[in-house]
């Protein structure tokens, strides 16, 4: 079975730094490209951006420059997400997915809310 | 802003009624797929590639579509299928792109 677990979040003063982590079990974290999508508080569903299998190509979403940096780590099959500068507008629910043409899997998702 | 247009935002559905929401997607020769999220959960792939049903997705549930005009069908709607729907174009540039989503109440 499919697993994706994420951590990480919490509040998070504005300004500040967060890094979340995703937890992959039960398939081949080696061959599947992995992304993060966020949802603010009833929103819809933003893409962040992915990375491919061994972490040497990496794209985001454009209209977030040097706000997000992706990694990941095969060996312990954790996917990164790294997230500077925070703002109120960074509150959301986010998401790490397999990608697969798309999205095919979804973790339960972590809340990060951003407040002082 | 990266966001497909989809229609209606939201609707609202009789049991035994056939509903159809459609995705504007912003270039041909993507992939598209669907994605249902019910009230406080996660999203879930309902269908991929245009039309090939997500495993354990009713048959009720159909996809179609071509060039950058796609719909997801229900052919019956029942109370279960309540949720919000998302078409996500894949592999164009940007390589993922989510709709704007269409709320699917029961009336």
């Amino acid at each position: 079975e499919v697993k994706l677990v994420e951590s990480g979040g919490g509040l998070v003063q504005p300004g500040r730094s967060l890094k979340l982590s995703c937890a992959a079990s039960g398939f081949n974290f080696n061959d599947y490209w992995m992304g993060w999508v966020r949802q603010a508080p009833g929103k819809g569903l933003e893409w962040i951006g992915e990375i491919n299998k061994d972490g040497t190509t990496i794209k985001y979403n454009p209209s977030w420059k040097d706000k997000f940096t992706i990694s990941r780590d095969n060996a312990q099959n954790t996917l990164y997400l790294q997230m500077s500068k925070l703002g109120s507008e960074d509150t959301a629910i986010y998401y790490c997915a397999r990608e697969h043409y798309g999205c095919d899997y979804w973790g339960q998702g972590v809340m990060v809310t951003v407040s002082s | 802003d990266n966001v497909l247009p989809q229609s209606p935002t939201t609707m609202a559905a009789s049991p035994g009624e056939k509903v159809t929401i459609t995705c504007h997607a912003s270039s041909s020769g993507i992939y598209m797929n669907w994605h249902q999220q019910k009230s406080g959960a996660s999203p879930k792939l309902w269908i991929y590639d245009t039309s090939k049903l997500a495993s354990g997705v009713p048959d009720r549930f159909s996809g179609s579509g071509s060039g950058t005009s796609y719909s997801l069908t229900i052919n019956t709607m029942e109370t279960e299928d309540a949720a919000t729907y998302y078409c996500q174009q894949c592999c164009s540039t940007p390589p993922i792109t989510f709709g704007s989503g269409t709320k699917l109440e029961i009336k």
